[in-house]
């Protein structure tokens, strides 16, 4: 069964500092995708960052980078120059099911960041 | 401001009342699913639809009913309530199903049932 795994349930870092949260994943898939989603306390999920297995470089976006270790089936989220804005739940997700038949997402249990002034 | 938007925010009902979250997205996304947040925990999926057909039921009970009037619109009926239902209600849209495109998410509804 695929899983998720975030060990991580809460960080502090201090502003402009550098943070990695950490995700391991378990498939049999050959084709998966991975995706990290911020949940602020007002509630809204918003899409930060996607990895394909088969793409060889780390993904980037801005601030955000996925370093995805294949062999290690990790994937984690570095976010660089951390800002108060920040501060939220992080979870990291999986596309489910052999060549994307499902589509569906499981998500990891989660990690709260927090940064400090 | 995101592309999936749910109304309304917020929404308090008794356990006899009838009422309905509402979402709608034009970014011409085929699939749509619901989640229910519980505090402090991910998402968990409740329904998919794929080309408005339902696509998977994930054993939500049927107080729970949706329905897919068009591409651009998800409702979710709710019925009979109990008070373990108070959650938050996401609803998100995707390019297809199974696509790699990452699925959007409204801003939630938060439910809570007196």
């Amino acid at each position: 069964a695929q899983k998720i795994t975030q060990t991580q349930p809460g960080m502090f870092v201090q502003e402009k500092e550098a943070v990695t949260l950490d995700c391991t994943y378990d498939t049999s898939d050959q084709s998966y995708g991975l995706f990290w989603y911020k949940q602020p306390s007002s509630g809204e999920m918003i899409f930060l960052i996607y990895q394909g297995s088969y793409d060889e470089q780390n993904a980037t976006e801005g601030r955000y980078s996925l370093n995805f270790q294949k062999a290690r089936k990790s994937a984690n989220l570095v976010i660089s120059a951390s800002q108060l804005g920040d501060s939220a739940m992080y979870f990291c997700a999986m596309r489910e099911g052999p060549q994307g038949s499902q589509g569906n997402l499981i998500f990891g249990k989660g990690t709260k960041l927090s940064v400090k002034p | 401001d995101t592309e999936v938007t749910q109304t309304p925010k917020h929404l308090v009902m008794g356990m006899t009342n009838k009422k309905s979250l509402k979402c709608e997205q034009h970014m011409g996304h085929r699939a749509m699913y619901w989640y229910k947040q519980k505090a402090k925990k991910p998402p968990e999926l409740m329904f998919v639809y794929s080309y408005e057909k339902l696509s998977i039921n994930e054993s939500v009970p049927s107080r729970f009913s949706p329905e897919c009037p068009n591409s651009s619109l998800l409702n979710l009926h709710l019925h009979a309530l109990q008070p373990e239902d108070s959650a938050l209600y996401l609803c998100a849209s995707s390019h297809r199903q199974t696509s790699n495109q990452p699925q959007h998410f409204g801003d939630g509804t938060r439910l809570s049932i007196l």
